[in-house]
């Protein structure tokens, strides 16, 4: 199986500052990654993911860092702004059956204005 | 942007009655997913459905739940006879190959009283 934490419940950035949510999984063999973003009331939003065979990839205004040998990564977001306030969460695939994600418990960030 | 949607976004049910719960994937999709969070928890898994069959399901999909897909678009979730440790965020999600993101619906709010 796999088990995915998140380091911070709450993450609070001025608005304009970057903002680095960060995770951590157990399984050394998951090799996809998903980070979501879940708005109050509402479903939880793709915004990027990320392979195993890579240790960065980049979207608008945001990347996600990969390292595979702490297992750990991170979601950064540039130019915080106050829309991005939300609960943010990563997602492990389960390797051995691609049909499960683990999710973690989420990182709420509040943009200041 | 295709989207999963889902209906209703609220259900109010008494104790041990029947829900279904609905959602119509994205069009193309050929892999179904229903998840729950409860009010402050991790997004769990509950059930896949891939060609027509369940393809896995959670220790929480016990016997009074069900899903369906009874024609080409819609994705039906049953639970049988309600519980009040039920009451959660029901979310579909769709995906179009295993190699592809997973996109969830808004989902529909669940309270049994």
């Amino acid at each position: 199986g796999e088990s995915v934490g998140l380091h911070l419940p709450t993450l609070s950035v001025q608005e304009g500052d970057n903002s680095i949510i960060n995770c951590a999984y157990s399984n050394s063999a998951s090799d996809y990654f998903i980070w979501y973003k879940q708005e109050s009331g509402k479903g939880p939003q793709f915004i990027i993911d990320i392979r195993s065979n890579m240790d960065k990839r980049q979207g608008q205004r945001v990347t996600v860092l990969l390292n595979k040998t702490v297992k750990h990564l991170s979601l950064q977001i540039a130019a915080t702004q106050p829309g991005d306030s939300a609960v943010y969460f990563c997602a492990a695939a389960d390797p051995y059956n691609f049909n499960k994600f683990y999710f973690g418990s989420g990182t709420k960030l509040n943009v200041k204005p | 942007e295709p989207e999963v949607t889902q209906t209703p976004s609220h259900q109010v049910t008494q104790m041990g009655q029947e829900v279904i719960l609905r959602c119509v994937p994205i069009s193309n999709h050929l892999y179904f997913y229903w998840y729950r969070q409860i009010l402050g928890q991790k997004v769990e898994f509950l059930v896949s459905f891939y060609n027509n069959e369940i393809s896995e399901k959670s220790e929480i999909f016990d016997d009074q739940f069900s899903v369906e897909r009874p024609d080409g678009s819609n994705f039906t979730l049953k639970i049988r006879s309600t519980k009040l440790e039920d009451s959660a965020m029901y979310f579909c999600a769709s995906r179009g190959s295993t190699n592809e993101k997973l996109f969830f619906g808004s989902g529909t709010q669940l309270s049994v009283l």
